[in-house]
């Protein structure tokens, strides 16, 4: 049974980068791939990108100038980062195993404020 | 990128009745292999989504078969046979033939 947690600060400011940790028990992260999508307060679902189980990724086109993933193996756990962060980049973010997901971890709210 | 779209935004059913929901796409989802790649999530109030269906028709573990999932290439639609209190939330259709994935704009079932 895989369970995923998110881990990171709550508020940033903007301008500034955004750095969240999902941590995987129940499965190695070099066996599958793993997701982020985010929830702006009230609307809808947005798939951020993917990570393979051996490092490779996809980004949204939307933020693929500002996003990165990476994954460490001894840890068991993959990251996100998000530069220079504006008021938009306010949501719930979820990790997840699957690029079209099949488990998600129950999010992290992240607020860009100064 | 691959645009999703559904109908209708917004649904109220009384309990026992039946409900669809419509996922449109800008492309086939047919893959090479045969398979089509499009997923439904319920989203329950204060929840993280859960995979209700997978590959247009296959129900995840776990999932009551009141709901069904039918359509082929671009046109999709997500069934429940008898309404429940428990279903309400937001439903969202997902596309993962290519990345990036992209989520339809979902709809918010409401039991009256």
């Amino acid at each position: 049974h895989v369970q995923l947690q998110e881990s990171g600060p709550g508020v940033v400011k903007p301008s500034e980068i955004l750095s969240l940790t999902c941590s995987v028990s129940g499965s190695s992260i070099t066996s599958y791939y793993w997701s982020w999508i985010r929830q702006p307060p009230g609307r809808g679902l947005e798939w951020i990108g993917e990570i393979s189980h051996s490092g490779r990724t996809t980004y949204s086109s939307s933020l693929q100038s500002r996003v990165s993933m990476s994954m460490d193996p001894s840890k068991n756990q993959f990251s996100l980062r998000v530069t220079t962060v504006t008021a938009a980049d306010t949501a719930l973010y979820f990790c997840a195993l699957g690029a079209s997901p099949f488990t998600w971890g129950q999010g992290i709210l992240v607020t860009v404020s100064s | 990128d691959i645009v999703l779209s559904q109908t209708p935004l917004s649904l109220s059913v009384t309990p026992g009745q039946p409900a669809s929901i419509s996922c449109k796409s800008s492309e086939s989802l047919l893959h090479k292999d045969g398979k089509t790649f499009l997923y439904w999530y319920l989203q329950k109030p204060g929840q993280s989504p859960r995979l209700l269906i997978y590959e247009v028709s296959s129900r995840f573990s776990g999932v009551p078969d009141r709901f069904s999932g039918s359509g082929s290439g671009t046109d999709f639609t997500l069934n429940i046979s008898r309404v429940e209190a428990e279903d309400i939330g937001v439903y969202y259709c997902l596309q993962g033939l290519q990345s990036p994935r992209t989520f339809g704009p979902g709809t918010k079932v409401e039991v009256k």
